[in-house]
């Protein structure tokens, strides 16, 4: 049972136009969402987090926003640059906060082109 | 480079050998996590550590898994009697307490399993 979903298993989005990454989520227990990336033989790198008690969080050129009534969330990158390149995970805590223990989606690759 | 070091990179192995992964954590993150990650999937939760003590287990790990961090330090992963659907690549992660305010895990590069 997949409680976290990246139904789009890749993006192509042109340099300084903006990439919307989607993640779907099942489990209405999960209060804390995450966006991770992740480079060829690197393991993932935090990108950016949200609270089941916010709609919105916003770091630099990345926004999370969530909908909770659909189990939802998206990541929009704006704009978007060539080492923005990489796989995306969404992923998902249950619990009190961030508990480390997260369950993740299939991942998102995102291209980006100069 | 995020200071979490993993050990072997990359391990190749016939079934029914034993293989060991070793992790090394930042040294102040008191929470250690091992995840597997297969292809095309999202890295999957393995255990948890809270410095020396072994908090949670998946039911994915199963009884010819074993997981240890003596002293709250490095941690191994042993998988015994290595079976084919065992290749994955297996990530350890540290956490401080701090970062369960923003879920900020530091990922090692992984340790990548491929059982002949």
């Amino acid at each position: 049972d997949q409680q976290v979903k990246q139904n789009s298993p890749s993006l192509s989005v042109q340099e300084g136009r903006i990439s919307i990454l989607n993640c779907d989520y099942t489990n209405s227990m999960f209060d804390y969402f995450l966006w991770y990336k992740k480079y060829p033989a690197e393991g993932p790198t935090f990108l950016i987090s949200i609270s089941s008690i916010k709609d919105k969080n916003e770091d630099g050129r990345f926004t999370v926003f969530l909908n909770k009534s659909a189990k939802h969330l998206s990541l929009h990158i704006v704009p978007s640059q060539p080492g923005d390149s990489a796989v995306y995970f969404c992923a998902a805590s249950a619990g009190s906060g961030n508990t480390g223990k997260l369950i993740f989606g299939q991942g998102t690759t995102l291209q980006v082109k100069p | 480079d995020t200071g979490v070091s993993q050990d072997p990179r990359h391990k190749i192995t016939k079934r029914g050998q034993n293989v060991t992964f070793r992790c090394d954590p930042i040294s102040e993150h008191n929470r250690l996590y091992w995840y597997r990650q297969t292809l095309g999937q999202g890295p999957e939760f393995l255990t948890y550590f809270q410095n020396e003590a072994q908090l949670e287990k998946s039911r994915l790990l199963s009884d010819r898994f074993s997981a240890e961090r003596p002293k709250g330090s490095f941690s191994t992963l042993e998988i015994q009697r290595t079976e084919q659907g065992d290749s994955a690549m297996y990530l350890c992660a540290t956490l401080t307490l701090a970062g369960l305010n923003t879920g900020e895990l530091f990922f090692g590069e992984g340790s990548r399993l491929t059982v002949l």
